[in-house]
């Protein structure tokens, strides 16, 4: 079954403990980004990869990092987590840029 | 940048009844996706439809992409339709992000 995996589903932690959310899909997709979500300010884009070994800051970059080592792949990462960063989080997947897009399950992070 | 607007924001609707949501944007998109957030916050995808007309079991969609608005119908609504609609089209920048509306949010009733 074609899909997009994140884990873990949900995830309490304290500021500035380093964490790190998966992400992974099995359609062989070259572009994957990364969004998170809060009341009010709907679905905002943090990184995304056009391929391998190629990444860039989306509109809400800061506090977070990325690596894309495999096509499969596309972690998310936390150094230092702050309260501000309590959000749901969604991995998305697509062939290329400006084909259907498929979303994780969502990652329910609160920083305490 | 391009502006996605939906409506109605909110909707209640008896269970069998059907529904139409719109969602209009400012300007020619190569894409557009319909999407349902379900009460567990999952984003399930319903249709990729950048123009013309699809149906999926008691759902269709229709873009008309050249007066830049979709529609979004639900028939015989049931109590798991029940969540946030979205509409979604890529942004005239070249990162693949996607631009959505700010949702429509569906109670159907039993």
């Amino acid at each position: 079954e074609a899909q997009v995996t994140q884990n873990p589903r949900y995830l309490i932690t304290v500021t500035g403990k380093k964490l790190t959310v998966t992400c992974s899909q099995n359609m062989n997709h070259e572009y994957m980004s990364w969004y998170r979500q809060d009341p009010g300010l709907g679905l905002r884009q943090i990184y995304y990869s056009m391929n391998v070994e190629v990444t860039d800051k989306g509109d809400v970059p800061e506090g977070y990092k990325v690596s894309r080592k495999e096509k499969r792949n596309f972690p998310l990462i936390l150094e230092s987590p702050s309260p501000n960063q309590t959000s749901l989080y969604f991995c998305a997947s697509r062939r290329l840029m400006n084909t259907e897009a498929f979303f994780g399950q969502g990652t329910r992070l609160t920083v305490v | 940048g391009i502006q996605v607007e939906q409506s109605p924001p909110d909707l209640i609707l008896q269970e069998g009844a059907n529904s139409t949501l719109r969602c209009n944007f400012s300007d020619s998109v190569n894409n557009l996706q319909w999407f349902h957030q379900n009460p567990w916050g999952q984003l399930i995808n319903l249709f990729y439809i950048p123009s013309g007309t699809k149906q999926n079991g008691r759902l269709s969609a229709t873009t008309v992409a050249t007066e830049r608005y979709s529609l979004l119908y639900i028939s015989s609504s049931q109590t798991t339709d029940s969540g946030v609609y979205f509409c979604a089209v890529d942004g005239s920048s070249n990162t693949g992000k996607l631009i959505f509306g700010q949702g429509t949010t569906l109670q159907v009733k039993p």
